[in-house]
């Protein structure tokens, strides 16, 4: 079975410091990779997504991730944390069907605290 | 553009009483549409998730029910609300392209 293994429930960083966000995936095939981000009391946002091809992967506000099928890991990265950045990150795996159906499975999350 | 709605934003009921989450997609035809809770301090965990209309799986087993009358539209209910259907509830959406979309989430508290 499909599952996402966040390892850090918590992470503290400086503001100005660098970022990394840990993800470890178990699955079959190959997956399909992605990272969100959530607010207090907001919904789930994008940040970035692996489907094929270049294993770095770029999103949005500054964010990076890489694919390593070695490690089967997906780990978040951001080279400047800036106050704004505190939340919480979940990171999914999915597993594509036929007909465009996709299900995610979501990690536990890490939450992240910035200091000033 | 595509946008997802989501109401109420939050909710107390007491345990027993009936529950209704409506979730709505604007800007997109025949999305797949899932319903997602989140538990204080534990991830997301997919309760149901639907093709089309009328069309409903659910992931567990539990308290909860879910329904699509219209494309656009899923609805999340329950005849007798339990104190352990307390939770951040999440509609999501997506059509063939891998990533899902969410709305802002209800919070509903069973007192």
């Amino acid at each position: 079975a499909q599952s996402v293994t966040q390892p850090d429930i918590h992470i503290t960083v400086s503001e100005g410091a660098s970022l990394e966000l840990r993800c470890n995936y178990s699955y079959g095939a190959t997956p399909y990779l992605f990272w969100y981000v959530q607010s207090p009391g907001q919904g789930l946002q994008l940040l970035l997504k692996y489907f094929s091809g270049d294993t770095l992967v770029q999103g949005i506000k500054g964010f990076e991730a890489e694919f390593k099928r070695s490690q089967s890991s997906f780990n978040l990265r951001k080279p400047s944390v800036h106050w704004s950045d505190a939340a919480e990150y979940f990171c999914a795996v999915a597993s594509l069907f036929s007909g465009g159906y996709n299900k995610l499975i979501f990690g536990a999350g890490t939450r992240l605290a910035v200091h000033p | 553009s595509q946008t997802i709605h989501q109401w109420p934003a939050t909710l107390v009921q007491p345990v027993g009483s009936p529950l209704s989450l409506e979730c709505t997609v604007e800007g997109t035809s025949n999305p797949n549409l899932y319903w997602y809770r989140q538990a204080a301090g534990r991830g997301l965990q997919l309760l149901f998730y639907s093709v089309g209309i009328g069309q409903i799986s659910s992931e567990v087993p539990q308290n909860l029910s879910a329904s699509r009358p219209q494309d656009r539209q899923f609805i999340l209910s329950s005849k007798k609300l339990l104190l352990s259907d307390s939770g951040f509830y999440l509609c999501a959406w997506t059509v063939n392209t891998g990533e899902l979309f969410f709305g802002e989430g209800s919070r509903l508290t069973v007192l």
